[in-house]
């Protein structure tokens, strides 16, 4: 049971390329999320996958895209990177789905991608 | 708007002190509160959860939190702390007047000093 997976780790890229991204849960969760972190500002969320085949844009969504690609997957893509794109990206799951207000709602984080846009 | 505040931005004690990390939030409703943990170079690990009940939770590692809804309040507490306890620590609400997307704090950075 690895929990949440991401690759890559590590992200160097140039502005204007593109990049994805990778997250993978097996706890067999409903809701995916993804999150940057940048320094004095916690975590802020980007994304989010209520459930398998749905998807909405959280509180900074701007330059990203998203696709849950099955119930195990939501992958997060850069089409054209900024350095203001520079953060640690972290994506987590939680086993709730659409009404899920209860004692489902504990969020488990992937180990994050730290990425550089020069 | 929905908000989560932490108090201090970076706390330094020694070993053996005591510490309190301050978390608000400024919703209405029901919550769930959380503190997460984030060692250097980790991810965030759960320390400890508040849905209902006893506002006195007990966590991992010997940390605790104390709900007091009358001051949206949820703050973390840990009667000795040590050098291993550094690290970066996160409040997070969710509510339910507000969807179901975690609201977190921007974070207390802890340094404790051998």
């Amino acid at each position: 049971n690895a929990g949440v997976t991401q690759t890559p780790k590590f992200q160097v890229l140039k502005t204007g390329q593109s990049m994805t991204l990778q997250c993978a849960q097996d706890m067999n969760h409903n809701s995916m999320y993804w999150y940057r972190q940048d320094p004095g500002m916690g975590l802020r969320l980007i994304y989010y996958s209520a459930s398998e085949g749905t998807t909405d844009k959280g509180e900074v969504p701007n330059g990203y895209n998203v696709s849950r690609l099955n119930k195990r997957e939501f992958s997060l893509r850069l089409e054209s990177a900024a350095p203001s794109q520079t953060s640690v990206y972290f994506c987590a799951s939680r086993p709730g789905g659409l009404a899920a207000f209860s004692t489902y709602n504990e969020q488990f984080f992937g180990p994050g991608t730290r990425l550089t846009v020069l | 708007a929905q908000s989560v505040s932490q108090h201090n931005h970076h706390v330094i004690l020694s070993e053996a002190a005591s510490l309190e990390l301050g978390c608000n939030y400024s919703y209405g409703g029901t919550v769930n509160l959380f503190w997460y943990v984030q060692y250097p170079g980790q991810h965030l690990q759960l320390l400890l959860k508040y849905f209902s009940g006893d506002p006195l939770v007990k966590g991992i590692k010997g940390f605790e939190a104390e709900f007091i809804k009358s001051k949206f309040s949820f703050n973390l507490r840990k009667p000795s702390v040590q050098w291993s306890d550094t690290a970066e620590y996160f409040c997070a609400v969710i509510s339910d007047n507000y969807g179901q997307n975690f609201v977190f704090g921007p974070g207390t950075r802890l340094s404790v000093l051998p």
